[in-house]
């Protein structure tokens, strides 16, 4: 059982709010990403992160930042949500050492959010 | 760049029938790494299996059978005598040998067994 967690669950929010969408993991995983769920199901990844102060975007352009300060954390946030952002956000957690390059991840359960 | 689809966006049959997703490929890597993950109703994905491009050999795991044919580029998933508890939304994936974890995914199945 993956040690993954997200927080919140769900959220809905005004357009204009700040969101920070929270992950954090208890395995020692060095690599972690976030993707994004459209509605049609479709996963895209928006950020990943190979360590600590390391940060990319992924494929799918996003709005949103992240920050690695610490290996277990993995923050999301939106500086302005709009309803444009309303999607499921899911964080997940590889290990280079166990499974290399192959793309083993674990999901957390993600975070619904909806901007009204 | 690598496309994965999956063209079947429904499937609903009734619990103990067999039932086959589908996956294909598109990709130029020479190496790369195949996925299905599972993802239920409360949401995280659930990885199933991982198979990588060197290695054609089928695979099955109790009710999950899974068929690799790299002259196809497909990658279906089986599931026999199926059972409600598999009723989720079945998700294809690829990972190119240097993509250090990065996944591009199909579109999905939703998969509904009936009792």
């Amino acid at each position: 059982e993956a040690d993954i967690y997200q927080t919140p669950r769900y959220l809905v929010i005004g357009t204009g709010k700040k969101i920070t969408l929270e992950c954090s993991q208890t395995m020692g995983h060095d690599k972690m990403y976030w993707y994004q769920q459209d509605p049609g199901m479709e996963l895209h990844l928006i950020h990943y992160s190979y360590g600590v102060n390391s940060t990319e975007k992924g494929d799918l352009s996003s709005e949103s930042t992240v920050s690695r300060i610490r290996t277990e954390h993995f923050p999301l946030t939106l500086e302005s949500a709009r309803p444009s952002h309303t999607s499921q956000y899911l964080c997940a957690s590889s290990d280079r050492i166990r499974t290399g390059n192959t793309g083993e991840l674990f999901f957390g359960e993600g975070s619904r959010l909806t901007v009204l | 760049a690598q496309k994965v689809t999956q063209a079947q966006t429904e499937i609903s049959v009734v619990e103990k029938e067999d039932v086959t997703l589908d996956c294909v490929y598109e990709t130029r890597d020479t190496t790369y790494y195949l996925f299905w993950y599972k993802q239920p109703p409360s949401g995280e994905l659930v990885f199933l299996i991982r198979r990588n491009s060197f290695d054609e050999q089928n695979e099955i795991s109790g009710r999950y059978s899974w068929n690799f044919q790299k002259s196809t580029s497909s990658f279906n998933f089986t599931i026999t005598a199926s059972q409600v508890v598999d009723s989720a939304v079945y998700f294809c994936a690829y990972a190119g040998g240097t993509s250090y974890g990065k996944l591009t995914f199909g579109q999905g199945t939703i998969l509904t067994v009936h009792p």
